[in-house]
């Protein structure tokens, strides 16, 4: 069964920079899928952030105007998020995501997520 | 952006009533759309990919139709565990978007 686990701090101060890796088990990154990243505002929907493929292309969406990084480190089969220059608008359960590519194109496995609260 | 219109984003409904939410999408999403449930506290879960395949595991009360700018996802017999929040997802084109959800809630 593919689990995937999110880590980091859960408290990061305004202009700062939020970082958060996922331990994936039960597959390999190298595997052909999209490791993604995907966040909920406390009470609100889901927002795509953007996403990692088994070639370590990287594709982020665009309102989040080039402060998210994603990368991935093989050997400990895990891939992370940074996104830099916080605000409070950022606070948010952060998801990591497995996403199935071609015709059956869906996130298949989450991870549980995890609160990550932006203030001073 | 493909923005996605999600109806209705309240639901009030009884076990055993069939029940239909509507996602329409700004542009055309092909058949590269799908659905998940999300419970209070819990990471949402993939219902219905491709528009229409049942994701494994998933009951067959549910269902998925639709292409290019119209996707329903029907629930043909609401189950007390079935109350819970549904959203829609394209994946045609960057940025992938989500529906603003529907809560169905007990009547």
């Amino acid at each position: 069964q593919v689990q995937l686990e999110e880590s980091g701090p859960g408290l990061v101060k305004p202009s700062g920079t939020l970082s958060l890796t996922c331990a994936v088990s039960g597959d390999s990154i190298t595997n052909t899928y999209w490791w993604s990243w995907i966040r909920q505002p406390p009470g609100k929907g889901l927002e795509w952030i953007g996403e990692i493929n088994h070639l370590g292309a990287t594709i982020s969406n665009p309102s989040l105007k080039g402060r998210v990084t994603i990368s991935a480190d093989k050997s400990k089969n895990q891939f992370s998020l940074n996104l830099t220059s916080v605000t409070a608008a950022d606070t948010a359960v952060y998801h990591c995501v497995r996403k199935k590519m071609g015709d059956g194109r869906s996130a298949d496995f989450w991870g549980q997520g995890t609160l990550v609260t932006v203030s001073s | 952006d493909i923005q996605l219109t999600q109806s209705p984003s309240f639901l009030s409904a009884s076990v055993g009533d069939r029940v239909t939410i509507t996602c329409r999408a700004s542009q055309d999403s092909n058949s590269y759309f799908a659905w998940y449930q999300q419970k209070p506290g819990e990471a949402p879960k993939l219902l219905i990919y491709a528009a229409s395949t049942l994701q494994s595991g998933v009951p067959s009360r549910f269902s998925g139709s639709g292409s290019g700018t119209e996707f329903t996802l029907t629930i043909s017999s609401l189950q007390p565990e079935d109350f819970a929040t549904y959203y829609c997802q394209q994946l045609n084109s960057y940025p992938l978007t989500f529906g603003g959800g529907t809560k169905v809630e007990i009547k």
